[in-house]
């Protein structure tokens, strides 16, 4: 069964500093691999997915992730991170077939200091 | 554009009293609907999908049951809430081909059982 770990529960970064959350996955045959953000309250918002081909994926405000298969991660990244950008970020992977089921890390929450 | 709807937002609920959650989704025909639960400082569980009217399966055994009597409606169930049923309930969809996984999620519903 696949699985997703991430690693840091909690992180703090300032204003304008980069960001690197990073993902580990599981799964037996090609991944495909997603990133969530979730604000307090709020549902789960998608930033990026990863199916195949370029390595190297772009999602919304600003974020990046990079699929390395031979370190099995998936890793989120923002060269400038903003206050608002604080919230907590979900890798997770899909499992193949007609149901698409997606398998959650346990999150880590982003705190932003000014 | 699809929406997916989900309510109520809050609830709170005595241990033993019965539980209903709707969740709808607009602009969108066939969609793979699920069930997710998460706990205070935890992940995202999967309780139950469904690819079709009718057609649930339960990931999670528990204290709570899906139907699917429309094809854009998916409501969670229970007969008598445990304490441990308390969580923020997200529904979400899914295009439901093969190959499609991403999954678009819901506001949420913040249950308390008291």
């Amino acid at each position: 069964a696949q699985s997703v770990t991430q690693p840091d529960i909690h992180i703090t970064v300032s204003e304008g500093a980069s960001l690197e959350l990073r993902c580990n996955y599981s799964y037996g045959a090609t991944p495909y691999l997603f990133w969530y953000v979730q604000s307090p309250g709020q549902g789960l918002q998608l930033l990026l997915k990863y199916f195949s081909g370029d390595t190297l994926v772009q999602g919304i405000k600003g974020f990046e992730a990079e699929f390395k298969r031979s370190q099995s991660s998936f890793n989120l990244r923002k060269p400038s991170v903003h206050w608002s950008d604080a919230a907590e970020y979900f890798c997770a992977v899909a499992s193949a077939g007609t149901a698409s089921k997606l398998t959650f890390g346990t999150g880590t929450r982003l705190q932003v200091t000014l | 554009s699809q929406t997916i709807h989900q309510w109520p937002a809050t609830l709170v609920q005595p241990v033993g009293s019965p539980l209903s959650l709707e969740c709808t989704v607009e602009g969108t025909s066939n969609p793979n609907l699920y069930w997710y639960r998460q706990a205070a400082g935890r992940g995202l569980q999967l309780l139950f999908y469904s690819v079709g009217i009718g057609q649930i399966s339960s990931e999670v055994p528990q204290n709570l049951s899906a139907s699917r009597p429309q094809d854009r409606q998916f409501i969670l169930s229970s007969k008598k809430l445990l304490l441990s049923d308390s969580g923020f309930y997200l529904c979400a969809w899914s295009v439901g081909l093969a190959g499609n996984y991403e999954q678009y999620f819901g506001p949420g519903t913040r249950l308390t059982v008291t």
